[in-house]
């Protein structure tokens, strides 16, 4: 079964430029989070959508940062204009319906830089 | 009160050691402990987990000590390979509200050959 997909695996842009990710979650799974990971903030949540309904957009750093899940098997994470503080591997993970848990299955992430 | 205290920052195992991995938490609310493990250019993998209700639970080498009145929680990884070698990450959750784990800084393990 594959497993979280997420694409490009690696972005290079110049500040100003807008970049868009990728990720199709685990079929059947019915959240999907975005996350971000520095050396300096660790993971951070930015948001995640339940059924393709975001529940929790608090994580999101500004406006210049956006998220969409158009379907069950597609979102994107936008940011516009990027900003080289910007640059982190962003990964997307999904979770099994049903009762909350703890496990999340994560793609192996977009690694972004912004010059 | 949400966050998770994890320690230490890095590690550095004898090969067939015992890598320990603290972890903190002041929530009461939190009801599951996840561990995850991270290899690099892998997005995190979700290695062992525990309720509050077991003190201890063992998977192969890896086992969760759980000190529920302490509020802490340690990742024991036994005879330590350098297969091993990975990020650790303990997190906590409360099931019952909002679906956001809250994650420890991380550990970054060496096990040298």
């Amino acid at each position: 079964d594959a497993g979280v997909i997420q694409s490009p695996r690696h972005e290079v842009t110049e500040m100003g430029q807008e970049v868009t990710l990728r990720c199709k979650p685990i079929s059947g799974h019915d959240y999907l989070f975005w996350y971000r990971q520095t050396m300096m903030r660790g993971l951070e949540l930015l948001i995640y959508f339940n059924n393709n309904v975001p529940i929790d957009d608090s994580g999101m750093p500004e406006d210049r940062f956006s998220a969409k899940m158009p379907n069950a098997s597609f979102s994107t994470l936008k940011i516009q204009p990027s900003e080289p503080r910007d640059s982190a591997v962003y990964f997307c993970a999904s979770s099994l319906p049903g009762t909350a848990t703890g496990e999340l299955f994560f793609g192996e992430g977009s690694r972004l830089t912004v010059l | 009160q949400q966050q998770v205290k994890q320690s230490p920052q890095s590690l550095i195992v004898q090969k067939g050691g015992i890598s320990i991995i603290n972890c903190a938490y002041e929530n009461t609310a939190f009801d599951y402990f996840p561990w995850y493990q991270q290899f690099p250019g892998k997005g995190p993998a979700l290695l062992i987990a525990i309720r509050p209700d077991v003190s201890e639970k063992k998977e192969g080498r890896f086992t969760i000590s759980f000190n529920k009145s302490a509020k802490q929680f340690s990742l024991h990884i036994m005879d330590s390979q350098p297969g091993d070698s990975a990020t650790y990450f303990c997190a906590a959750i409360n099931t019952h509200s909002n679906y956001q784990l809250i994650w420890g800084a991380g550990t970054k393990l060496i096990i040298k050959p």
